[in-house]
């Protein structure tokens, strides 16, 4: 079942921060975050497996609840370069063949 | 680096036509996907492979086939092409690692297809 990410779209001023969640109504046994910027590849930015983590990348940071059912996305002091979107894909369980299903996506613009 | 390479940034093809969309990977990695990618909707997993002449079903299967004859080549088949398959394909490969799972998957620049 496709995870649910909300906002679906976000404006930013450079130095402002933003929240982005993906939900799901099933406990999850991983999160990966990626992130595409127009007209390129998605690129990986975190995986959260344990409930409870909280993970930093820069200062995009992410936590994954207890229950693992939502992971949120955290941008902080937003930087020009973080425009793009944002997905959030989901494993289900500990299947073979590293098997995700991702969400709708969250678009950021970050302004001058 | 990983690098995943798609054979076409753009391809415009016909309705009815049989397409083939090629994706190579360098890194020997097991695992291989074809997602496609529409505004709204995401990435939608439309087959894997977790080995060399292995293959299952992703969520919307419908309308496509795959080939992994070789470790790094994974291909996708549109037997019949219909206007509804206009959209961007994104090729992925990620490692398999024991224990199972937990692999960023490192995707392609994608082919943007357009059936007319």
């Amino acid at each position: 079942q496709q995870p649910v990410q909300s906002p679906q779209a976000v404006i930013l001023r450079e130095g402002e921060d933003a929240v982005i969640n993906c939900s799901s109504s099933k406990a999850l046994y991983s999160v990966h975050w990626y992130r595409q910027k127009h007209g390129e590849a998605p690129v990986f930015l975190m995986i959260l497996l344990k409930g409870g983590e909280q993970k930093g990348h820069d200062k995009i940071s992410a936590s994954f609840n207890e229950k693992k059912q939502q992971s949120s996305l955290y941008l902080t002091a937003s930087q020009l370069s973080y425009s793009g979107t944002y997905f959030c894909g989901t494993e289900p369980f500990k299947a073979a063949g590293n098997k995700l299903t991702f969400g709708g996506g969250t678009r950021v613009l970050v302004k001058p | 680096d990983v690098k995943v390479t798609q054979s076409s940034r753009y391809l415009v093809k016909r309705t009815g036509e049989k397409v083939f969309l090629e994706c190579v990977q360098d890194m020997d990695h097991e695992n291989m996907f074809w997602y496609r990618q529409d505004p709204g909707l995401g990435l939608r997993l439309i087959y894997f492979s977790y080995d060399v002449k292995m293959k299952e079903k992703g969520d919307i299967p419908e309308g496509y086939s795959v080939s992994r004859e070789k470790k790094e080549r994974f291909s996708l088949i549109l037997e019949s092409a219909s206007t509804n398959q206009t959209s961007m394909y994104l090729c992925a490969s990620s490692p398999l690692i024991i224990p199972l799972g937990n692999q960023p998957q490192h995707f392609g620049d994608g082919t943007r297809l357009s059936i007319l």
